[in-house]
């Protein structure tokens, strides 16, 4: 079973526009990821958060982690046609046999 | 693209029949986890291998086992084929443990897509 949900599962966008994904989990974690996927190909980490740090940027992508809500958002800004793929967040457990649970993905549409 | 390789890339089988996929993990690396992804869904972790040892599973039964090599390549093996094993099989290489090895970013190959008729 999933982890938790994202929000929206689909998104389409204009290029320039930005992008904000939603992700909630049920469970106390350790650090919670980002991972992006092309076509049903491998995933690509694109950031992680730990989970005493609120606030992460690298490149236009921005995190959040509100552990008091269970909850983490990824913004893309200015997307661009290659942003389009499917989008998973993952979260790491304190004591979960050092596995990754992801969610179930928000699919990613940028228009040119 | 990572430093992960699995084969094959695609795969048709029979529902019984026996399955092996493999991987070679990116240099350097000894800690290797295997994750199944259905079609719409997020991938759902199976197991990992830590220098040779099981170091973790999911919520999956015993027909699905592995092994990992002192290269640290794997195998992941699937006993008695069923129609709901047809999956994308991911194989993701990390760089070991190190305090806690799921605080570090896996670095996933492209995965064998495996159908089962």
């Amino acid at each position: 079973s999933q982890q938790g949900e994202e929000d929206p599962q689909a998104l389409s966008i204009q290029e320039g526009e930005n992008a904000t994904m939603n992700c909630s989990y049920k469970t106390s974690i350790n650090n919670l990821q980002w991972y992006r996927q092309n076509s049903g190909r491998g995933l690509v980490h694109l950031i992680l958060i730990r989970s005493n740090e609120r606030e992460k940027h690298s490149g236009r992508l921005r995190v959040t982690l509100d552990t008091s809500k269970k909850s983490s958002s990824l913004l893309i800004t200015a997307s661009r046609a290659a942003d389009t793929a499917s989008y998973f967040c993952a979260t790491g457990y304190n004591n979960a046999g050092n596995m990754l649970t992801f969610g179930g993905g928000t699919r990613l549409m940028v228009k040119p | 693209e990572t430093g992960v390789t699995q084969s094959p890339t695609h795969l048709i089988k029979t529902r019984g029949q026996q399955v092996t996929l493999r991987c070679s993990s990116q240099s350097g690396h000894n800690t290797v986890s295997w994750y199944q992804q259905a079609l719409g869904q997020g991938p759902q972790f199976i197991f990992q291998y830590y220098r040779e040892e099981e170091n973790g599973r999911g919520n999956f039964p015993p027909r699905f086992s592995g092994l990992q090599f002192p290269n640290y390549s794997s195998e992941l093996n699937v006993n008695a084929l069923e129609l709901d094993d047809s999956a994308l099989y991911l194989c993701a290489s990390s760089p070991g443990l190190a305090g806690w090895v799921i605080s570090n970013e896996q670095y996933f190959g492209p995965g064998t897509r495996l159908t089962v008729t």
